[in-house]
């Protein structure tokens, strides 16, 4: 069975601090995509981004930035010189990679409180 | 740009009423996702169609919940009768074979249902 733990429940940070978002999953399968997404109070979860089993090379995109780590099954994710708008809830998400569709296994997620 | 709907925003209903969803994938998606999400945790699994056909509902309470893509394209999640635990955000999403892979799952901002 598939699981993901993230174990802060909510991160509170003032503006322009950097912010760690910890995901810690559990997987039998040797190949699988994991993910980040952002959940603003409107509702809707927005793709962040979509990794790889295989492919542990860190990303950097604008202020965001993840560290995929195989061995200690991690996906963690940082928001550097946070901002207001950075304020929602973040979700860590696994699936399988297969034909099948991407079914998620989400994270219970994390709130992130970005104060001015 | 193209984006998954879904209606109503909000939905209330009194105990023991009968009450149902509605979701228009993003055109061309074969894939279509319901997810239940209570609040404060992230979001469960209840059906995936592939096309017109249930991949998996191993997740949908099968004795008051049902759901439909009848044409493989829009879809209705139905409660009948809806309980007091029912009350969560029901969220759609949509995803398409591109590549030779699975496209992320783009989300609906989702239905807020409260049973009172």
């Amino acid at each position: 069975a598939q699981k993901v733990t993230q174990a802060q429940t909510e991160i509170s940070v003032v503006e322009k601090e950097d912010v760690t978002l910890d995901c810690v999953y559990e997987t039998r399968d040797t190949t699988y995509y994991l993910f980040w997404y952002k959940q603003p109070p409107s509702g809707e979860l927005v793709f962040l981004i979509r990794r790889n089993s295989f492919d542990e090379q860190n990303e950097i995109s604008g202020r965001y930035s993840w560290n995929f780590q195989k061995s200690t099954s991690s996906f963690n994710f940082t928001i550097t010189a946070s901002q207001v708008v950075d304020s929602a809830v973040y979700f860590c998400a696994l699936s399988e990679a297969g034909a099948a569709g991407n079914k998620l296994t989400f994270g219970g997620g994390t709130r992130v409180l970005v104060k001015p | 740009e193209a984006e998954v709907a879904q209606s109503p925003r909000y939905k209330i209903t009194e105990k023991s009423q009968a009450v149902a969803f509605w979701c228009d994938p993003i055109s061309g998606h074969a894939t279509l996702y319901w997810y239940r999400q209570i609040l404060g945790q992230g979001p469960e699994l209840l059906v995936q169609f592939q096309d017109e056909s249930v991949v998996d509902d191993s997740q949908l309470p099968k004795d008051r919940f049902s759901a439909e893509r009848l044409k493989g394209v829009d879809s209705t999640l139905k409660i009948q009768p809806a309980e007091l635990g029912d009350s969560a955000m029901y969220l759609c999403a949509s995803s398409s074979w591109t590549g030779g892979r699975n496209t992320e799952a783009f989300f609906g901002q989702g239905t807020r249902l409260t049973v009172v």
